[in-house]
């Protein structure tokens, strides 16, 4: 149980162009989803966090129009980088929480790359 | 957020026992220990967690301190595909709060 999955697992896009990622809990409800980045070589950086029907939290540093985060229900959250330039390019993961379940559950994470 | 230290690299041979320390000498008393692994390009792997007691699962053994200020992960018996980075975390069960994720200890099983 407790299964978080992400689509797509690659993408390559042109620079300028925006790209969507997708995060969904399988089989249970999330009440509170994360956003994470992680550069070759370092740890998780949290990005953002959301809850179902509200907006997002975003960690300082972190562009909110250019990281749009929605979180319309309670088993889908979307990440979308704006205008994406090579520098954007990371491998992004989300996770989720939800009641009555104890820990996190991550994603297989989002390789992105920006040419 | 209590503060964890692991060391930044471990060595371990193949089928011997990987010890995996943490030290979270600022925790607090709701505060779990919780350990997520990170297989290269994949999103982290929840291992186990405790709060006081010793745990035990499938995959791996979390012994805790009595006073809680450190613990220890143990896989009995490592393979190659135990080799990652291993995260120790300490956390309150709080719904709306993430995991800070620190350096942790990149462990690597050797044939």
């Amino acid at each position: 149980g407790a299964v978080v999955s992400q689509h797509p697992s690659r993408v390559i896009c042109k620079s300028g162009t925006s790209v969507k990622i997708e995060c969904r809990s399988l089989d249970f409800q999330a009440t509170t989803m994360f956003w994470y980045r992680q550069f070759p070589k370092q740890s998780l950086m949290l990005m953002a966090t959301s809850n179902e029907g509200s907006k997002a939290t975003y960690e300082q540093g972190v562009e909110k129009d250019k990281f749009l985060i929605n979180h319309a229900s309670l088993t889908l959250s979307t990440l979308t980088v704006t205008s994406a330039h090579p520098e954007d390019s990371s491998f992004y993961i989300c996770s989720a929480r939800g009641a009555g379940l104890v820990g996190q559950f991550f994603g297989p994470g989002t390789r992105l790359t920006v040419l | 957020d209590a503060k964890t230290t692991q060391p930044p690299s471990m060595d371990c041979a193949e089928g011997r026992a990987a010890n995996l320390p943490c030290n979270h000498s600022t925790i607090s008393g709701n505060e779990y220990v919780y350990w997520y692994r990170q297989i290269h390009s994949q999103g982290p792997q929840y291992i186990i967690h405790g709060l006081k007691n010793n745990e035990t699962n499938e995959m791996a053994s979390l012994i805790i301190t009595e006073d809680r200020k450190s613990s220890t992960l143990i896989l009995p018996h490592a393979t190659l595909r135990d080799t990652a980075v291993y995260y120790c975390i300490v956390r309150a069960d709080n719904y709306g709060q993430n995991f800070v994720f620190g350096p942790g200890t990149r462990l690597s099983v050797l044939p």
